[in-house]
């Protein structure tokens, strides 16, 4: 069955530090990739995703996420995170069969 | 504004009790979801609606019956609540399901006494 790891529950950073988020998936098929991010009380949004291409795909927020098919990864990573960063980050792979399979999820808290 | 409408975003009822949640979409798109997001924080996809069409119909009780009456409304009926049905309930839609891309409610937070 596909699956998606998220490598960190929880992951706390200072105000300027540099993000990574790890996230692997099961699947050797052709796959879109995505970063949903949930801000404390508001709704799941896409951060970015990537279809196919260029495999370091830009989002919102100066996100940035990098495929690598022979890892079967897609890492989300930001260079100087903020405090309004604080939100849960989830990683998703699909679809399979018009399904989306996503991760645990990442809780992310930056500290001012 | 919103683009995807749940109601009611919080709902506390007994052991038993049948309830409904309500979930609507302005962006005019053919593919709406229910998932589940339990206490681990896992979002897991309950169905999938098609044009009216049920497409996906994952191993869930038959105590929940999705309803689609148009395509862009798609509610869930849950039957004889138990203890493990609380979680947070997700609507979401596409316009390609081919893509995966979906645009999320605010969610339905259930909770079962």
């Amino acid at each position: 069955a596909q699956s998606v790891s998220q490598h960190n529950h929880h992951v706390i950073l200072s105000e300027a530090a540099s993000l990574e988020l790890g996230c692997n998936y099961s699947y050797g098929g052709t796959v879109n990739l995505f970063w949903y991010v949930q801000y404390p009380g508001q709704h799941l949004q896409l951060l970015l995703k990537y279809f196919s291409g260029d495999p370091l795909v830009k989002g919102i927020k100066g996100f940035e996420a990098e495929f690598i098919k022979s890892k079967f990864s897609f890492n989300l990573r930001k260079p100087s995170v903020q405090w309004s960063d604080t939100a849960e980050y989830f990683c998703a792979v699909g679809p399979y069969g018009n399904k989306l399979v996503f991760g645990a999820g990442t809780i992310l808290r930056v500290k001012s | 504004d919103t683009a995807v409408s749940q109601t009611p975003k919080y709902l506390v009822t007994q052991m038993g009790n049948d309830k409904s949640i309500k979930c609507e979409q302005n962006l005019g798109h053919d593919t709406m979801y229910w998932y589940k997001q339990d206490s681990k924080k896992f979002l897991k996809i309950m169905f999938s609606y098609n044009n009216k069409e049920l497409i996906i119909n994952e191993t869930v009780p038959n105590r929940f019956s999705p309803k689609s009456p148009d395509k862009a409304h798609l509610n869930l009926h849950i039957n004889s609540l138990e203890l493990g049905d609380s979680a947070v309930y997700f609507c979401a839609s596409s316009q390609l399901a081919e893509t995966g891309e979906l645009f999320f409610g605010e969610g339905s937070r259930l909770t079962v006494l």
